[in-house]
């Protein structure tokens, strides 16, 4: 099974709202990560997480914070978004060892900042 | 010049044709090779990883030169469902194990 879940699936939300992204995956992965795709491009990598720290930020804003609780779960805070941050928003996972590489994603959430 | 070059297409093909896509990838470092598609306005969804020596599952055959740092797909006997984009991905090197780098993607429209 390699299935990782995302909620919300949409989310509108307004520039001064504070909302937070969820992933979960029970693959026993551990490394999970963040990252953002607007239409018709590919998806931009923002964060990684490696054994529940924090690995890679891809010189994302500080409106964007991560959190991964345990290594089941990853939260994405939003807050004073700008319209341009608009877009899909996808989680992913992967095995620490062996092919670390392989990563699975989550269905996404949509996301429209008014 | 982009670290992940495909074809963006859209490749538009008969049912039952057999159709190749081509990438490139500019870090002579990258390990790991990955094609990927995404039906739209879903998630990518993992196809196939890319071994040195090819590797084929079904319908699909991947390949792999590094020497000239590119990386091919090969579509069989092409289904609609097919109909898709098709994501190269490289890993980006050494010191960034987890850091995939994403092609734009290649469109494969397969008509009845």
């Amino acid at each position: 099974d390699t299935e990782v879940t995302q909620t919300p699936k949409h989310l509108v939300m307004g520039m001064t709202n504070k909302k937070s992204l969820k992933c979960e995956q029970h693959m026993g992965h551990r490394a999970m990560y963040w990252y953002k795709q607007k239409a018709k491009k590919p998806p931009e990598l923002m964060f990684v997480y490696s054994y529940e720290k924090l690995s890679i930020n891809e010189s994302v804003p500080s409106r964007f914070s991560p959190e991964c609780p345990n290594s089941s779960l990853l939260n994405l805070h939003l807050h004073a978004l700008q319209p341009e941050d608009s877009a899909l928003y996808l989680c992913a996972s992967s095995h620490g060892t062996g092919n670390p590489y392989e990563q699975y994603f989550g269905p996404g959430t949509r996301l429209t900042v008014t | 010049r982009k670290e992940v070059e495909q074809d963006p297409g859209p490749f538009n093909v008969p049912e039952g044709a057999t159709v190749a896509f081509n990438c490139t990838y500019s870090n002579s470092a990258s390990q790991s090779f990955f094609w990927y598609r995404q039906d739209c306005r879903k998630e990518p969804k993992l196809l196939m990883s890319v071994y040195s020596s090819g590797n084929e599952d079904g319908r699909f055959t991947a390949q792999l030169n590094r020497a000239s740092q590119y990386i091919s797909l090969l579509i069989r006997d092409s289904k609609l469902s097919d109909s898709a984009t098709y994501l190269c991905v490289v890993n980006y090197g050494m010191d960034s194990s987890y850091k995939l780098i994403f092609g734009s993607g290649t469109r494969l429209l397969v008509r009845p």
